[in-house]
């Protein structure tokens, strides 16, 4: 059974940078699975952050291009997230997924993080 | 970007009765990669049916997804107790590549 965990600092200051980490057990990262960072907020709902193979090739949301980066580390079997320049509109909660090969759903949910930018 | 519009915002329903939750898209969905999620208070969403009509593994059968191009429909043929709370519909292909609609909460009568 493939496991994700989100970890990081809950609270981040404005202009910070946010970082988290997704460390995914029971399965391997360097599958076939393509592995995604996706927020939720009351007020926007869900968006979708980005998504990276474990060759490093990745996908962003345009909204956030030049904000983010997604990499992969395959010797701890984990990917990351970094979003820069933070404000207030960035609080939320940040799920790490995974999505099933060949079809673009997420079929593995980390339980979430509640990260809140707030000085 | 394709918006998605789910209808209706909230809808009410007794236990035993069938569901029928719509997702639009502003652009016809490439592929109909459209999926469905369910999400429980203070939970992760879950999926429930990916390309628009595939089930999702343990999802039961009494969930059921159809539609094509921009209509796409959610059924709960009978609805168990905890089948009352929030979905989503998410699609895939264009830019940003998925986007999801704004939820349909499920409500007892």
């Amino acid at each position: 059974q493939v496991q994700l965990q989100e970890s990081g600092p809950g609270l981040v200051k404005p202009s910070g940078t946010l970082s988290l980490t997704c460390a995914v057990s029971g399965g391997s990262i360097s599958s076939r699975n393509w592995w995604s960072w996706i927020r939720q907020t009351p007020g926007k709902g869900l968006e979708w952050i980005g998504e990276i193979y474990h060759s490093g090739s990745a996908n962003y949301n345009p909204s956030l291009t030049g904000r983010v980066t997604i990499s992969v580390d395959k010797s701890k079997n984990q990917f990351s997230l970094r979003l820069n320049s933070v404000t207030a509109a960035d609080t939320a909660i940040y799920y790490c997924a995974r999505l099933i090969i060949g079809s673009p759903a997420v079929d593995y949910w980390g339980q979430g993080a509640l990260v809140t930018v707030s000085s | 970007e394709i918006v998605l519009t789910q209808s209706p915002g909230t809808l009410s329903l007794s236990p035993g009765e069938r569901a029928t939750l719509s997702c639009r898209a502003s652009q016809s969905v490439s592929g109909n990669n459209l999926a469905w999620y369910q999400q429980k208070p203070g939970q992760a969403p879950r999926l429930l049916i990916y390309r628009a009509s595939s089930r999702a593994t343990g999802i039961p059968d009494r969930f059921s997804g159809s539609g094509s191009g921009t209509d796409f429909t959610l059924t709960i043929s009978s609805l168990e107790p905890e089948d009352f709370v929030v979905y989503y519909c998410q699609q895939y292909g264009n830019s940003p590549l998925y986007t999801f609609g704004q939820g349909t909460k499920l409500e007892i009568k």
